[in-house]
């Protein structure tokens, strides 16, 4: 079955401190990966996405994630968290023929200690 | 450009009435997507419909729950006879190509509360 897991519910850093946002896939398909974040009471914004090509790809708000086929992994990191990134963080995947219809994680709320 | 426009942003409905939940995708965008939010979830895909058809409505409750996007207007998310555990965020978004690397874009979503 198709899923995307994402193992923490809650995560909680320091502010300038390094995050990693775990992310695992089960999808038959070569996956289009993605991640959104989404404050509260508002949409979703998308950080990043892999498609193809190098695994390592960067997105905006200094956040980048690696593409682990072995690991079927998604992970998002950011080197040094801002209190503004506090929010909710989700993981999802797509198919090329599929298109804007995605599997998502249950997300990841990060909160962010001064 | 402005973006994908959900409205209403909050709506709050008694048991038993109907739900309309507007989706305006962006300029020049022709696929239109509906998500659920239940609380402490993530987001659930419930259908997709590109201008006057139904691609895949896959995760589409069998019951009360349809959709539509018409040639001209907005794509409409239309819940019957609701009940409380109807009560989610409702999420559009759009992309201007089927490909999935293209982006879709996400609306800020319809709060819906049933009372």
């Amino acid at each position: 079955a198709q899923s995307v897991t994402q193992p923490d519910i809650h995560i909680t850093v320091s502010e300038g401190a390094s995050l990693e946002l775990r992310c695992n896939y089960s999808y038959g398909a070569t996956p289009y990966l993605f991640w959104y974040v989404q404050s509260p009471g508002q949409g979703l914004q998308l950080l990043l996405k892999y498609f193809s090509g190098d695994t390592l790809v960067q997105g905006i708000k200094g956040f980048e994630a690696e593409f682990k086929r072995s690991q079927s992994s998604f992970n998002l990191r950011k080197p040094s968290v801002h209190w503004s990134d506090a929010a909710e963080y989700f993981c999802a995947v797509g198919a090329y023929n599929q298109g804007g219809k995605l599997i998502f994680g249950q997300g990841t709320e990060l909160s962010v200690k001064p | 450009n402005a973006g994908v426009m959900q409205n209403p942003r909050h709506l709050v409905r008694r048991r038993g009435q109907e739900a309309r939940l507007r989706c305006s995708p962006m300029k020049g965008h022709s696929h239109v997507y509906w998500y659920r939010q239940l609380p402490e979830e993530g987001l659930k895909f419930m259908v997709y419909l590109q201008k006057e058809n139904i691609i895949d409505e896959s995760g589409m409750p069998k019951e009360r729950f349809s959709a539509e996007f018409p040639k001209e207007g907005p794509s409409i998310l239309r819940i019957q006879q609701v009940v409380r555990g109807d009560s989610a965020a409702y999420f559009c978004a759009s992309s201007e190509l089927q490909g999935a690397d293209t982006e879709a874009f996400f609306g800020q979503g319809t709060r819906l509360t049933v009372v």
